[in-house]
């Protein structure tokens, strides 16, 4: 295992079509992350998972998004509607997890670059 | 709602200047990790902070966190062209009810050789 996958590595799309991203996390973490993340800004914290439990969503996530992690391994993110607003960068991490009020290091994948035009 | 801020936005330095980014919290953390983010690529873990004036050094960069665990800095000593990148900080708020870490808007370092 080599580290984090993300597919597609580039998404255009055009406003009102539903997109769907895909997260390969390293296989022995038990928590993945999705952040976005624009030009010139730190990554902003979308969702998390504890295997296959979604502990969070961003009060600032619209209803059009949605992540699943079915069997704990990998995990989809979808954007139904998108909108032009909705362009970034899409940035999966995973984690071994949360022990002793000590938060493991993210390892991130290389992210899907999606524009909405 | 958690807030985490970095200055300067953008720096730039001559190889071989020193360099040092600052972080602070709208909220107590129970640490702070920091990353780098290379033109292109995506953030990589640098280090993580945990206690109350910490001080952790890696080579040429030197970490340290706060006493009171609000803020957080790294200090690059005699800057290469490899130093080039964006460096951000992460805190998980200490005592939240969550455990998502909260990226800084980061500091972006250009190294002119």
């Amino acid at each position: 295992d080599t580290g984090v996958s993300q597919d597609p590595r580039h998404k255009i799309t055009k406003r009102g079509q539903n997109v769907t991203f895909r997260c390969d996390p390293i296989s022995e973490h038990n928590r993945l992350y999705w952040y976005r993340q624009t030009l010139g800004q730190g990554p902003e914290f979308l969702t998390y998972f504890q295997n296959e439990a979604q502990l969070e969503k961003s009060r600032l996530l619209s209803d059009r998004f949605s992540a699943e992690r079915p069997k704990g391994s990998f995990s989809t993110l979808e954007i139904q509607r998108t909108e032009q607003g909705d362009s970034a960068m899409y940035l999966c991490a995973s984690s071994l997890g949360y022990f002793a009020g000590f938060q493991e290091k993210l390892f991130f994948g290389s992210g899907t670059q999606l524009s909405v035009l | 709602g958690q807030q985490v801020m970095q200055i300067p936005q953008y720096q730039h330095v001559q190889e071989g200047e020193d360099f040092t980014t600052y972080c602070n919290s709208s909220t107590t953390l129970s640490n702070i990790q920091w990353y780098k983010q290379r033109p292109g690529g995506h953030p990589v873990f640098l280090i993580q902070l945990v206690k109350s004036g910490e001080v952790k050094k890696q080579k040429r960069l030197t970490f340290q966190f706060g006493e009171a665990k609000k803020n957080s800095s790294l200090h690059i000593t005699a800057t290469q062209t490899t130093d080039v990148g964006t460096y951000f900080c992460a805190g998980l708020n200490r005592g939240g009810a969550t455990n998502k870490l909260i990226f800084g808007t980061g500091t972006l370092l250009a190294v002119q050789p």
